[in-house]
């Protein structure tokens, strides 16, 4: 089935620094998502990603589709950008989501 | 704007009871809709995927019979959890969407074993 490979694992930064999460998939994808998701278990929808990059605020999302790859770019980070980062991705052909397994960012002041 | 909803945000149930959970979709037509579940310590995983109209597409190792779900119409889904035990525990998030749009999902609904 469907794979979505994510790392690092976790991440340990100084505050200032940029992050950048990589996230593998096993199957063509229509679309990659990268969601954060808060300590209560919610998720935060930060982008969607057909191919390409794509912006907004420090957040930069950039997919390789004929690599089957991703990454999440956070410039200058914040101690409040510390969690847990999930990316999801939506095979072609198939509206079923994968989720990686998540990368656990952590932010030191 | 796309929001779902899901009733109730947390809950407890005793072993061997049953526990329905709602999903409710607003600003948009939810075609389509999936129940994942994360258990603790893992990333989601995709219960079912239910399309107005057409049969609820079951994942490997979740059934109907364990966790029935209904799709009536293109704004609300509930899905009941029969028979709890302590492995049913954990967050069930609910993904609504039309066609080939983008998922929108919900905040979640965290069930408690006892």
């Amino acid at each position: 089935g469907q794979q979505v490979q994510q790392s690092p694992a976790s991440l340990v930064l100084q505050e200032g620094e940029n992050a950048e999460l990589q996230c593998n998939f096993s199957s063509t994808a229509t679309r990659l998502q990268w969601f954060y998701q808060r300590p209560g278990g919610s998720l935060v929808s930060l982008l969607s990603n057909p191919s390409g990059t794509k912006h907004t605020g420090r957040l930069t999302s950039t997919t390789v589709t004929k690599e089957r790859r991703g990454s999440l770019h956070i410039s200058s980070s914040q101690i409040t950008d510390s969690g847990t980062y999930l990316c999801a991705m939506e095979a072609y052909g198939n509206e079923k989501i994968t989720f990686g397994a998540g990368t656990k960012l952590t932010i030191k002041p | 704007g796309a929001l779902v909803y899901q009733y109730p945000r947390r809950t407890i149930c005793k072993s061997g009871t049953s526990m329905r959970m709602e999903c409710q979709a607003v600003g948009f037509q939810a075609t389509s809709v999936a129940w994942y579940r994360q258990s603790p310590q893992k990333t989601f995983e995709l219960i079912a995927l239910s399309t107005v109209n057409s049969a609820i597409k079951y994942e490997q190792n979740f059934t109907q019979e364990k966790f029935p779900i209904s799709h009536p119409n293109l704004s609300f889904s509930s899905m009941t959890v029969l028979n709890a035990y302590l492995e049913d525990r954990g967050l069930y998030l609910c993904g609504a969407w039309t066609g080939g749009a983008e998922q929108f999902f919900g905040p979640g609904t965290r069930l408690t074993v006892l």
